[in-house]
């Protein structure tokens, strides 16, 4: 079961757009809409920001959107801010193998 | 509030047995739709998802770790156990418990804050 695929590194200017890809295939973004996206700040848990391809839990601020075309996935965040420099990764439901679930290799933004 | 915590041993000699409790609040393991997982992350890599318990005892086993790991829960005591056999410094990582909320949302919702567990001799 191979992880989804990610840019190692994202980077941006404060108040500017950025996008972070995951890449799956058929058997998991291609088909299922169950991607997941987290935040994790260095030396802290991570921490739910979008699941099922574009809902925000309650509390996730709306500058973070999720989309999907195909098999790849893709979060924005918009209006970029310091504290979103962070750790970024993807999660999908997966029919691949028996084990439902696979996260991505994840996305390190950093803001310029 | 929803709360989930991780415990165990923050070292542990190669070939041993590695035995992680996750303890939470907030939500029952008997609700439809509702599991367990554990993550662990290596220093400075990615996340890994290792095994998950469902509400009706269904169990997952990561593929490359399925001999060695074992999940079981006790939803008297709002517990769920991992158990990692024969470690080796590569096991080396920060363990997370997390709850997952099933289809259609899919989605690992809340955290535990880790718990950092290295394998030396």
């Amino acid at each position: 079961q191979s992880a989804l695929t990610q840019p190692a590194s994202v980077s941006g200017s404060p108040g500017q757009s950025i996008t972070i890809s995951c890449t799956g295939t058929s058997s998991d973004v291609g088909t299922y809409d169950y991607v997941s996206w987290y935040q994790q700040h260095p030396g802290k848990a991570p921490k739910l920001m979008i699941y099922a391809v574009t809902n925000r839990p309650s509390g996730i601020s709306s500058r973070f959107s999720g989309s999907k075309s195909d098999n790849t996935a893709s979060l924005t965040i918009s209006g970029l801010q310091a504290e979103d420099e962070a750790d970024y990764y993807c999660s999908s439901y997966t029919t691949s193998s028996s084990f439902p679930y696979v996260f991505g290799t994840g996305t390190k933004v950093t803001v310029l | 509030q929803i709360t989930l915590k991780e415990s165990g041993p923050t070292l542990v000699k190669p070939t041993e047995t590695l035995t992680l409790t996750c303890a939470f609040s907030g939500f029952s393991l008997t609700t439809f739709g509702v599991g367990v997982g554990w993550i662990r992350q290596p220093p400075g890599m990615a996340l890994e998802l290792l095994a998950l318990i469902y509400w009706d005892d269904d169990k997952r086993y990561s593929p490359s770790l399925k001999t060695r790991l074992t999940i079981t829960k006790d939803t008297s005591n709002n517990q769920v156990v991992l158990t990692l056999t024969n470690v080796d410094p590569v096991d080396t990582a920060t363990y997370y418990c997390a709850q997952l909320l099933g289809r259609p949302r899919s989605s690992f919702d809340h955290w535990g804050q880790g718990t950092l567990v290295t394998v030396s001799s």
